[in-house]
Order: structure tokens, then C-alpha cells, then sequence
């Protein structure tokens, strides 16, 4: 068992650019989640998929933002037209069948100039 | 509205002995709560869990323990070691939901 991974581990781009980051849940895992933590705060709750389903999002994922699980195994994120206040360590969870405990990858650190 | 709310940021205990870390929420529809660990630069490592049918659960050094009424959790360590060192997050989840929301965490140092 591998654990979740996150790529890339940093990530430093300008205002206005695009930016994508993957996440690779367990194997097996059928459901993934995406946060956002800022400094001095816990994991703030992005979105959710089962198997390839988005099935939440929340009111914090603005239109720039854009998620998504193709095949049911991997996970992508996307940010367009980054602003300053996307600054923030941008975590991936999965979690399987009914079990509720999610288990989180190393995180990718965003930084917009 | 912070539905989870660890109070203590910051806490120091003596290698050896008991680390009591405290969460309160106020969500009533919360009915399962974990405990995660978090070491600078890397994501939070799920520690521990409680339903909210039971009022205790133990894994080894770890106990979390549960008050419904009072809506509050404790996670207790003991002993405590250096290397528990790290920011607590207690986290929260209501059924049909599975989202955790999480508390701003409590930063526990243990010094020998």
C-alpha cells in the first residue's frame, strides 16, 4: 500500500497563469476528496468524487476551479487565472467503501506572485 | 460559523505524561469524529476515530473519548512522547455527508 500521492510538491506560478495538480488515491479507494489549508487553519473541504462522480462541491470551489476523475483512479485540479488568495497547500484524501477515516497525500503547496 | 473549535493552539507537556488535547462542536448532526496528526510539509495522518454510539475508544497510547452532551471530544496520550510533537486536528463528519470539517488545530510539544 502506497499511500495517496500528490504532484507536483511545490508549485510557484504567477497571477493569471493556469495550474494543474494531480492526485493519486490508494489503490482501490474508491472515493477522493480535495482540500485547501491555509496557515493557521485546519483542511477547509473543496469537493468530493465516488468512483468517477463528482458529488459535492463546496461553495468555496469558485468557477475558476475545476475537478476532475476521468476513470474513477486518479484526480485532477485544475485553478484557472490564479489570484494571490489561491495561495494555500492544496490536499487529496481517499477513503473506501463505507469506512469514513480518509487518508491524505503529502499535499501540493501553491504560491501565486 | 466554525462548527469545530479547538480553543488551545499551543501545548506543552512533559515527556512521560498525559497530553489532553480538547475539540468542542456544535454541529448536532455530527456522528463520527477523528483525530489526525500533522508534521510540517506533509498531510495530516489519521490517528484515531470514535462513532457517535460509543463514548471511548482506545488505541494504544491513544484514547479519544466522547461527550454528546456537552459536545465535546478529548484525545488523550499517554505517555507522551518527543516524537508526538505536531499540530492535533480534531475533525468532524455528519451522516450522508462525507465531508470532514476540521477544527484549527492544537500544536503539542513534548519536551524531555
Amino acid at each position: 500500500d502506497t499511500g495517496v500521492s500528490q504532484n507536483p510538491r511545490h508549485k510557484i506560478t504567477k497571477r493569471g497563469q493556469n495550474v494543474t495538480f494531480r492526485c493519486d488515491p490508494i489503490s482501490e479507494h474508491n472515493r477522493l476528496y480535495w482540500y485547501r489549508q491555509t496557515l493557521g487553519q485546519g483542511p477547509e473541504f473543496l469537493t468530493y468524487f465516488q468512483n468517477e462522480a463528482q458529488l459535492e462541491k463546496s461553495r468555496l470551489l469558485s468557477d475558476r476551479f475545476s475537478a476532475e476523475r476521468p476513470k474513477g483512479s486518479f484526480s485532477t485540479l485544475e485553478i484557472q487565472r490564479t489570484e494571490q488568495g489561491d495561495s494555500a497547500m492544496y490536499l487529496c484524501a481517499s477513503s473506501y467503501g463505507e469506512r469514513r477515516e480518509q487518508f491524505f497525500g503529502p499535499g501540493t503547496r501553491l504560491t501565486v506572485l | 460559523d466554525q462548527q469545530v473549535k479547538q480553543n488551545s493552539p499551543s501545548l506543552s507537556v512533559q515527556e512521560g505524561r498525559i497530553s489532553i488535547l480538547n475539540c468542542d462542536y456544535t454541529n448536532s448532526m455530527f456522528d463520527y469524529f477523528l483525530w489526525y496528526k500533522k508534521y510540517p510539509a506533509e498531510g495530516p495522518t489519521f490517528l484515531i476515530s470514535i462513532s457517535s454510539i460509543k463514548d471511548k475508544n482506545e488505541d494504544g497510547r491513544f484514547t479519544v473519548f466522547l461527550n454528546k452532551s456537552a459536545k465535546h471530544l478529548s484525545l488523550h496520550i499517554v505517555p507522551s512522547q518527543p516524537g508526538d510533537s505536531a499540530v492535533y486536528f480534531c475533525a468532524a463528519s455528519a451522516g450522508g455527508t462525507d465531508k470532514l470539517i476540521f477544527g484549527t488545530g492544537t500544536r503539542l510539544q513534548v519536551f524531555p
